[in-house]
């Protein structure tokens, strides 16, 4: 079946670490999406692709970073430099209207 | 660029009961408005979707309707059900093109609604 894989489900960071968080689809999705998930809040977009090699920023993209070298992946590293990196955090793709989103990675600051 | 608002924040219901949540857009030129249901620890599911063109989609229990001219959207259910109870969250997007041609919408997304339905 195709869909959005990300991992790991959970991951703990400790101070001054940089994480990876995977995401891969297999819906032959042209645009790819990272977006963070504060509790009882909405989702706020970390960083977009359109088309492989190629990315932008979203709202609030300062202390992670993404690349784009194949269609089917879109890894989000998060950085020291995030201060509060505590967050849900989800994958979506899509290629004409709708999203499809990943089951998410909830990452923890130890 | 696109801002949706979205309300109520929380919604508390009686099973059996109707619930309504509603949404606003500020982007004229957006043309497509799905509505997601995220459980708790998961991501967040396409319920229905509705397009410019049309004012009403029905689908079982839910249906959305859509007022162009005031650029407000909303979400009906109808006989809640206790499983119902969820975060739900309206977008809106508008065409774009990417650098290889291929049209797409960019979904911008509204804060959210808790929806509790009591047994």
């Amino acid at each position: 079946d195709g869909g959005i894989t990300q991992s790991p489900k959970y991951l703990f960071r400790k101070e001054g670490q940089n994480v990876t968080l995977s995401c891969e689809q297999n819906l032959n999705h042209d645009a790819m999406y990272w977006y963070r998930q504060d509790p009882g809040q909405g989702l706020r977009l970390i960083y977009y692709s359109q088309i492989v090699n190629d990315f932008q920023k979203g709202d609030i993209a300062e202390g992670y970073s993404v690349s784009r070298e194949k269609k089917e992946s879109f890894p989000l590293t998060v950085t020291s430099a995030q201060k509060n990196p505590t967050a849900f955090y989800l994958c979506a793709s899509n290629r004409g209207y709708g999203y499809t989103f990943g089951s998410g990675t909830r990452l923890t600051v130890v | 660029g696109e801002n949706v608002e979205q309300h109520p924040s929380t919604l508390s219901v009686q099973e059996g009961d109707s619930a309504v949540i509603k949404c606003t857009y500020s982007d004229s030129a957006s043309n497509y408005f799905p509505w997601y249901k995220q459980e708790l620890g998961k991501g967040p599911q396409l319920i229905i979707d509705i397009r410019s063109n049309v004012g009403e989609k029905k689908d079982q229990r839910i249906a959305v309707t859509l007022n162009k001219t005031a650029k407000h959207f909303s979400l009906h259910i109808t006989e809640t059900q206790p499983e119902d109870s969820a975060v739900y969250f309206c977008a809106a997007s508008r065409s774009v093109l990417n650098a290889g041609g291929t049209s797409y919408g960019k979904l911008t997304f509204g804060q959210g609604t808790i929806l509790t339905v009591h047994p």
